[in-house]
């Protein structure tokens, strides 16, 4: 079985620049999920979607991030313009059914590290 | 609003030694909790996830512990080796939160010297 594929891998611009990242899931797979990890911390939820709806973006920063997931499938997720502090590992993850009550895990892709100058 | 810490920060042990690793939580309402394994420019890897109902997960090695009303998890790894260096995060899905979303720890950085 396929895994999570992201790209790119790794991205630098500077700052006010555009970035896009691109995230495939595992086939068949409903739910989707991009997180921001900082350096030394643990991956922060920024959204998640239902087949192509969003269920979660909470803690997205909607004045310059968004992110898509057209046919429920691919997903997305850009920034514009980018900041120093946007430089991070953009992890996406995919997960069967979404379910918290589910006893499957979510799969997460190799990420993609930005470095912002 | 659901808290995650994991104790200590990084552990530095010789091969051979065994593991214990610290999780804790603040809002018992979880369904589950998952530790993860995570190496360098790598993304997650699930390691054990244990339901809300049980006590404790095996997976060779690996074996987990949760106490749900103290808020604490802990991941057992017997015999250490320099394979296991690598950072082990632990998360948890709450029960009030949409969906799977998962709140993790910052993790523990771990170094087996061989």
């Amino acid at each position: 079985e396929a895994g999570v594929a992201q790209s790119p891998r790794y991205k630098i611009i500077e700052k006010r620049q555009s970035v896009a990242f691109w995230c495939n899931p595992i086939s068949g797979h409903a739910t989707l999920y991009w997180y921001q990890q900082i350096l030394g911390q643990g991956p922060k939820l920024l959204i998640q979607f239902q087949n192509n709806g969003v269920v979660d973006d909470s803690q997205l920063p909607k004045d310059r991030f968004s992110a898509e997931r057209l046919k429920g499938v691919d997903s997305t997720l850009k920034i514009q313009p980018a900041k120093l502090e946007d430089s991070a590992v953009y992890l996406c993850a995919s997960h069967l059914a979404g379910s918290g009550r589910s006893t499957d895990t979510q799969y997460f892709g190799p990420g993609t590290r930005l470095t912002v100058l | 609003k659901q808290e995650v810490t994991q104790i200590p920060a990084a552990l530095s042990v010789p091969e051979g030694e065994n593991l214990v690793l610290n999780c804790s939580f603040t809002d018992s309402a979880i369904y589950n909790l998952q530790w993860f394994r995570q190496d360098p420019g790598k993304g997650l890897t699930s390691l054990l996830l244990i339901q809300s109902s049980q006590r404790e997960q095996t997976s060779g090695r690996l074996n987990a512990s949760l106490d749900k009303s103290s808020g604490r998890s802990t991941l057992y790894i017997a015999a250490s080796q320099p394979g296991d260096s690598a950072t082990y995060l632990c998360a948890v899905p709450m029960i009030k939160a949409a969906g799977n979303k998962l709140t993790f720890g910052g993790g523990t950085r771990v170094l087996v010297k061989p």
